[in-house]
């Protein structure tokens, strides 16, 4: 399999507490995305972080990338019961023409 | 703009018929995707298109057909349902590949 893998499946925090979810990916990349997913609905693209970039903000969310270690993450800051979804990486994968492929996910619930 | 748009929402088959899931955008976007969604199994690729007239396979494509005769539209088609069919469909677009990509609302397939 090309996908990525999210790592943990699964995380349970509070609100107000921080969220961080990991990326790891098997081949060399353009740039890497993350993608939320609320239950029973479509995608919605959050950030695109390129390969010459190592940090990328965007509101309460901050995705680093290193490319040596074929890795990423994802921090949540100040989390909300409304971030509670799955999270989603994703890259482009030479072996399909560059499409993007998916990783498993990783799934927050956040807790009033 | 209504962003990318699929039907039907649901559809329930019985195995061996074959149907059509539609999918449009009007953004103008040049890439095309259909990925499937399974449990555990994150998002995977169908089929690709790049450009009107120019289809590619992805990391599931057996089973399923294609075809992109305009830039707005990119329909996939099921040749014979079979259970493991079983899935919800998402349509997504973006300006090029390997950018940000743009999903709709997702099909639920249940074949019978």
């Amino acid at each position: 399999s090309q996908q990525g893998e999210e790592d943990p499946q699964a995380l349970s925090i509070q609100e107000g507490e921080n969220a961080t979810m990991n990326c790891s990916y098997k081949t060399s990349i353009n740039n890497l995305q993350w993608y939320r997913q609320n239950s029973g609905r479509g995608l919605v693209h959050l950030i695109l972080i390129r390969s010459n970039e190592r940090e990328k903000h965007s509101g309460r969310l901050r995705v680093t990338l290193d490319t040596s270690k074929k890795s990423s993450s994802l921090l949540i800051t100040a989390s909300r019961a409304a971030d509670t979804a799955s999270y989603f990486c994703a890259y482009a994968n030479s072996n399909s023409g560059y499409a993007l492929n998916f990783g498993k996910g990783t799934s927050l619930l956040v807790t009033p | 703009n209504a962003g990318v748009t699929q039907t039907p929402k649901f559809q329930v088959l019985k195995t061996g018929q074959s149907m059509t899931l539609q999918c449009a955008q009007d953004m103008n976007h040049e890439y095309m995707s259909w990925y499937r969604q399974d449990p555990g199994m994150g998002l995977r690729l169908i089929h690709y298109s790049v450009g009107a007239g120019i289809t590619d396979q992805g990391e599931v494509p057996n089973g399923y057909n294609v075809s992109r005769s305009t830039t707005e539209d990119f329909p996939l088609r099921l040749l014979s349902a079979a259970p493991s069919q079983t899935s919800v469909y998402f349509c997504a677009s973006s300006i090029r590949r390997n950018e940000k990509l743009f999903f709709g609302s997702g099909t639920q397939l249940s074949v019978l």
